[in-house]
């Protein structure tokens, strides 16, 4: 089982939809908490970053932590066309000062948001 | 630059060849990462250089993989005697201290047939 868990969809969504994108994990050391978007033959884009648990809010995109369920989620309001892609929930410990940012990814999701 | 470049883009390598794979973080930044991304995959972590110093290999995959970064700046990976389970997408990533917020280039993919 890998340690972090997230369905591959694919996701079709209408445009002006609200995405709801998720991810479980099993490492109960994680602290951060990251959302990529990566378009297709492109690198990663981080889209938000959350350290522990609690909400974080950016835009259209709206990030939960829940430590205690080890569960993520990533909400997109209005989505629109331009949002498809794959996104990527990463995540990394935080094992004190010699620590570092070492990601560990999901499969990623693909979404299409169709006109 | 602004962002992190690969170089090359695409590369197709014949089984049993030699290749390097360059990065160029993004200016100032401490940490440099590297991910091997297969097809339909999340990316998985290769090594981590701090500065110079790489303090993380633990993530390549054989000893036919081998990664520098002489002046704490530009990094390559090698790969000797590809194989094709090698074919994959190599990611760069850097960030400004230790990481915990990455910035990614397009990525190096490579086809080793």
């Amino acid at each position: 089982q890998k340690e972090v868990e997230q369905d591959p969809g694919p996701l079709s969504v209408p445009e002006g939809a609200i995405v709801s994108l998720n991810c479980t994990y099993s490492n109960s050391a994680f602290q951060y908490f990251m959302w990529y978007r990566q378009y297709s033959r492109k690198g990663p884009e981080l889209l938000m970053y959350t350290y522990s648990s609690g909400n974080k809010e950016d835009g259209r995109f709206t990030a939960q932590v829940d430590k205690s369920s080890k569960y993520i989620s990533l909400f997109i309001r209005d989505s629109q066309p331009s949002d498809s892609a794959t996104y990527l929930c990463a995540m990394s410990l935080n094992a004190g000062g010699t620590s570092y940012g070492k990601l560990t990814f999901g499969q990623g999701t693909i979404l299409t948001v169709h006109p | 630059g602004a962002g992190v470049s690969q170089s090359p883009r695409y590369k197709v390598a014949k089984r049993g060849q030699d290749v390097a794979l360059r990065c160029d973080p993004i200016s100032g930044h401490v940490s440099l990462f590297w991910y091997q991304q297969a097809l339909g995959q999340g990316p998985e972590f290769l090594t981590y250089f701090q500065n110079e110093a790489q303090l993380d290999k633990s993530g390549l995959p054989s000893d036919r993989f081998f990664a520098e970064r002489p002046e704490g700046s530009v990094s390559t990976l090698k790969i000797q005697r590809t194989q094709q389970e090698d074919s994959a997408v190599y990611l760069c990533a850097s960030s400004v201290d230790r990481g915990y917020e990455q910035y990614f280039g397009p990525g190096t993919r490579l086809t080793v047939t």
